[in-house]
């Protein structure tokens, strides 16, 4: 039973070039969610998403950052034109949406803009 | 707004004792705590969890202590080890909500 695989593992752009970030959660797993973790700080609530929905956004910048878990395939966050100041861990969790549930977590997206 | 805090970046514990974490959150209607454990370039693993009806919860040489009173949870392991050296961080969620809050982490170095 593989855990929440994310991909690519290192994720090298340049300012202004978009970034697609991808996970995968656990087998069974309807819910995803999505964390960014700055150098030397705590992990970010960004957004947590059901297939096909949105449940709460309200970690992410108003601009450029978007996230989906569409009913076929794993979940996708994206940033567009990146800036250097999203060079972050960026860390996704499933869980399978019960109350009080842990969540299981990926090995992260290490983003880095040139 | 920080909801959910833990004041001390950093602790280093001898090997055989007891390694004290500490957090402090905000929100009173946070009833759901976890602690999880992070190494280098790896993602967050689960350590141990406590709901709000209960002020203790162990499970091996881990063991979460509520204060409901004082919005205060810690974590002790005892006796450390040197794998348990990384980054601690504690976790808090609303029942219904599924939104969990982590705090900014404790590194945890234990000396062999």
């Amino acid at each position: 039973n593989a855990g929440v695989m994310q991909n690519p593992r290192h994720l090298v752009r340049r300012r202004g070039q978009e970034a697609r970030l991808r996970c995968s959660p656990m087998k069974g797993h309807s819910h995803v969610y999505w964390y960014r973790q700055l150098p030397e700080e705590g992990l970010k609530f960004m957004v947590y998403l059901q297939k096909e929905n949105i449940i709460d956004e309200s970690g992410m910048p108003k601009e450029r950052f978007s996230a989906e878990f569409p009913k076929e395939g794993p979940s996708i966050l994206r940033i567009q034109q990146v800036v250097r100041g999203d060079s972050a861990a960026y860390f996704c969790a499933s869980s399978p949406g019960s109350l009080n549930e842990k969540l299981f977590f990926g090995s992260g997206t290490q983003l880095s803009v040139l | 707004d920080q909801q959910v805090k833990q004041n001390s970046p950093s602790l280093s514990v001898q090997e055989g004792r007891i390694s004290i974490l500490n957090c402090d959150y905000t929100n009173s209607m946070f009833d759901y705590f976890l602690w999880y454990k992070k190494y280098p370039a790896e993602g967050p693993t689960f350590l141990i969890s406590i709901s709000s009806i209960k002020d203790k919860n162990e499970d091996g040489r881990f063991t979460v202590f509520l204060n409901k009173s004082a919005k205060h949870l810690s974590l002790h392991i005892v006796p450390s080890q040197p794998g348990d050296s990384a980054v601690y961080f504690c976790a808090a969620s609303t029942s219904g909500t599924y939104k969990y809050i982590f705090g900014t982490g404790t590194r945890l170095k234990v000396l062999a």
